[in-house]
Order: structure tokens, then sequence, then C-alpha cells
């Protein structure tokens, strides 16, 4: 989806560097989510934003950082990079959910490699 | 936390109607259940979203039983562009954010 951007779209780190990956929106959206997908499986919540002020840890935070910069802007770090965080990391946002709906929109992924 | 079970991978020639079954067990009250299509290298998509009964919109339908404790999301018609991954979620619509991506459904669409 357009209205959500990744960047960047491909990056080779070497292991112990630390790494932003940034996503933007513009679909108004407040609250946005960073997933990670490994490969033939499903994707996994690692951090979301609710607001500007609301940073929550998902399933698996653990070795990521993130920062809310603005309600358009949601970045990812990975303080020491690993080899096993090798992964397509996807961006995701919503609006806030109504009555039994709600809908994210993804983002195009960041497909990052830690050698 | 509900989880969700479905299977792994499907077969189907374009044209015919595919179902996909999602099972979810423990769903609480309070959940609905959302199904996301996801091709190679790009995001999932938003498919189709409801609570009960059967919901329809221009590329699918789904069917929630009255349990609710499984769900089935039906392509009419596949052509090979719908071959993707299906992944059925179940999420709380307040309080702790609880969306759980499971493996999904491998759907390939034969000519």
């Amino acid at each position: 989806d357009a209205d959500v951007t990744q960047t960047p779209r491909n990056r080779i780190t070497k292991t112990g560097k630390r790494i932003m990956l940034e996503c933007s929106q513009t679909k108004g959206h407040d609250r946005m989510y960073w997933y990670r997908q490994d490969p033939g499986l499903g994707l996994r919540l690692i951090y979301y934003s609710f607001d500007v002020k609301d940073i929550n840890k998902g399933e698996i935070s653990d070795g990521y950082s993130v920062s809310r910069q603005a309600q358009a802007k949601f970045s990812l770090s990975l303080e020491s990079a690993i080899p096993n965080q090798t992964a397509l990391y996807f961006c995701a946002t919503s609006d806030v959910p109504g009555l039994h709906t709600d809908t994210q929109y993804f983002g195009p992924g960041t497909r990052l490699t830690v050698l | 936390l509900a989880k969700t079970t479905q299977p792994i991978s499907m077969d189907s020639y374009e044209g015919q109607e595919v179902n996909i079954t999602c099972s979810h067990n423990n769903i609480a009250t309070n959940d609905y259940i959302t199904w996301y299509q996801q091709f190679p290298s790009q995001g999932p998509r938003f498919i189709i979203q409801g609570y009960k009964t059967k919901v329809t919109n221009e590329v699918a339908s789904l069917f929630i039983p009255a349990d609710r404790k499984s769900s089935t999301l039906s392509l009419p018609r596949v052509s090979l562009s719908d071959t993707a991954v299906y992944y059925c979620l179940v999420a709380l619509t307040s309080g702790t954010y609880k969306y759980i991506f499971g493996t999904g459904t491998r759907l390939k669409v034969l000519a």
C-alpha cells in the first residue's frame, strides 16, 4: 500500500551493527505496528504504538527498540544486530477500531540480512 | 488468547470456489475474525472481517457459525492471481492488543 512506506527496502549488515528501519504513513492513523516474518512462517508482532505517547511490546521485543517520532513515523532499531534477526520486516498502521472492525494496512517490507 | 488453526496448503483449479476453514476454539466474546492475503515479498492485505453469521464483499465471503469456534473464507471462481497465503486472525476490539498471525494457508491455483 503506497500510503505506508518503509526504508530501506533491503539492507545487509554485519553482526553487532546498529540498524534502524523507518516507517512512514500518510493514512492519518494513530496506530502503528512492527512485525517480522521468517521464511515460511507467519508474522510476529515486535512492537506496537496506539499513539505518539504509547509504546507497547509485542510477542518478540527482545533485541529491538522503537521510536514514535510523530503520528506518521515509527522506527524500529536493532541495537546490536545478530544473524537470527535476518528476516522480512513489515510496518503496519490502523485506525482506532470500530465495533468489531479493525483493518491493518501494511507497508512493502524491509528485507534485512545480518551476516 | 485465541489461537487459530488452518490447513497448511490447498490446491485448486481456476474457476473453482475455494473454501478455507479456520479453527479458533478459544475465541472470546469480543473477538472478531479477520482474513488477510499475502503475496510473496509483499505485506498482507485485508480481505474480509466479521463477528458472526455471514459477511460478503466484492472479493470474498466469510461464514461464521453460531458458536464462532470456526470460520470459513470463501473465494468464488478463483484465478491464478489468487495464489497466495491466506491468514486467519482473531483479535480484540479493545483492551490489550492481541492480533496474532498464524502460519496461514498457502493456496495454489492451477490452470
